[in-house]
């Protein structure tokens, strides 16, 4: 059974600085790996989706890696803004035949930009 | 932009009463999802559904829980007899094809069972 895990939990920064969310999935068998961000009571945006032969999506400032082979993948945000304030969501989407498999999500990363 | 709509956004009921959460996926898109998310957890997936029928379900989504495309535009999850622990942001969810494409989530539906 796929297990996502996001560290860090939390994380303060001042605006500008560049950051680096890690996200770590147990099964490798995965069609692709999506990033969303979530603001309080609010649905789920996607961000970036990087398929299983990929290394690397970028959108902007914000770029996601992926090595299936050490199951993790990173979210790079470059020159933080407060209003990349947000809990940042990884999902995988993991392979079993089906082909409307769904995601197994993180637990997210709450980030605080500080002016 | 297309997007994901889900009505009601939030909804206070009696617990063992029958809810339904409706949903209008992306017009052209197959594959359609519910998810739902309690408070302070993660987003966990219910089912998926694709060619009229349920693709696949989470443990989660037991007898209690049904799914319906009633029509050409409309997706709905409806809960039978709700219980307290079915308090929960619902998410509907859906995209153009199964596991290669980016899956579009509505904004939600706040259920309150009381």
């Amino acid at each position: 059974k796929q297990e996502v895990t996001q560290i860090p939990a939390a994380l303060s920064v001042p605006e500008g600085e560049n950051l680096v969310l890690n996200c770590s999935f147990t099964d490798s068998a995965i069609y692709n790996l999506q990033w969303f961000r979530q603001d309080p009571g609010k649905g789920l945006t996607s961000l970036l989706l990087i398929q299983s032969s990929q290394r690397e999506q970028t959108s902007g400032r914000l770029n996601a890696s992926l090595d299936k082979s050490s199951g993790r993948s990173t979210l790079y945000i470059a020159a933080s803004q407060p209003g990349d304030s947000a809990t940042y969501l990884c999902a995988a989407n993991t392979y079993s035949g089906g082909g409307a498999d769904g995601l197994t999500f993180g637990k997210g990363t709450h980030l605080i930009i500080q002016p | 932009e297309p997007e994901v709509t889900q009505t009601p956004s939030h909804q206070v009921t009696q617990m063992g009463q029958e809810v339904i959460l409706r949903c209008v996926p992306i017009s052209n898109h197959l594959y359609f999802y519910w998810y739902r998310q309690i408070l302070g957890q993660k987003v966990e997936f219910l089912v998926s559904f694709y060619n009229n029928e349920i693709s696949e379900k989470s443990e989660i989504f037991d007898d209690q829980f049904s799914v319906e495309r009633p029509d050409g535009s409309n997706f709905t999850l409806k809960i039978r007899s709700t219980k307290l622990e079915d308090s929960a942001m619902y998410f509907c969810a859906s995209s153009g094809a199964g596991g290669g494409n980016t899956i579009y989530f509505g904004e939600g539906s706040w259920l309150t069972v009381v």
